[in-house]
């Protein structure tokens, strides 16, 4: 079967950095991405990553590795507007998300 | 600016009744999508549409049919609510720019409670 594992629940301080891991066992693979989910609202998109290494874009980074099936998501600086869920989605070979589960991340002054 | 957008934010409906949820994009879209998202588990995609007058079914389609007759509207219709189809429902859009690899632009959700 396909799956995606995330930490269910993240607790961070403000200004601190925090990585956010998703590992993925899908069949085939078009790409990851990242959505960041506020409470009661749409997901939105951060970033998709195809080629392994390593994507910045301002205080988030986003990660991959193809041979380890890994991926991990970098916030700096930590705002408390960062306080969201965290989604990770895998595009098969059928060019259909997989989604996880989220990660709530929580950040504490 | 993509703009997704849902009939309605909260849904309250009893067993057995007929619900449509309703998604408009402004964007010119070739892809919609229809999930629904519960504690714990991932999005479930329940059926998408690559164009007008086509649907596919995604993981769940049990219990639910869509409709899309014009290209910036998408439809999804419980036949007879059921109280375990209580959920958020969220729609989403791509480009489907033939590359495959687009992203997709969420609707900010339907809290549907079947009582």
């Amino acid at each position: 079967g396909q799956n995606i594992d995330q930490p269910t629940e993240m607790t961070a301080t403000e200004g601190a950095i925090v990585q956010i891991n998703c590992t993925y066992q899908t069949s085939g693979f078009n790409g990851l991405f990242w959505y960041q989910q506020h409470a009661g609202e749409a997901p939105t998109f951060l970033s998709y990553n195809v080629l392994d290494g390593l994507e910045e874009k301002g205080r988030f980074s986003s990660f991959l590795s193809r041979s380890k099936g890994y991926s991990y998501l970098l916030l700096k600086e930590l705002q408390m507007k960062d306080s969201a869920s965290y989604l990770c989605a895998v595009l098969d070979s059928n060019y259909q998300l997989i989604w996880g589960a989220g990660t709530k991340l929580i950040i504490k002054p | 600016d993509v703009k997704v957008t849902q009939s309605s934010r909260y849904l309250v409906k009893r067993t057995g009744e007929k619900v449509f949820l309703e998604c408009v994009q402004d964007m010119d879209h070739e892809n919609m999508f229809w999930y629904r998202q519960d504690p714990g588990l991932g999005l479930r995609l329940i059926y998408f549409s690559y164009d007008v007058k086509m649907k596919e079914k995604g993981d769940i389609p049990e219990g639910y049919s869509v409709s899309r007759e014009k290209k910036e509207r998408f439809s999804l219709i419980l036949e007879s609510a059921s109280t375990n189809q209580t959920s958020m429902y969220l729609c989403a859009s791509s480009p489907g720019t033939g590359a495959h690899v687009d992203t997709q632009y969420f609707g900010p959700g339907t809290r549907l409670t079947v009582l």
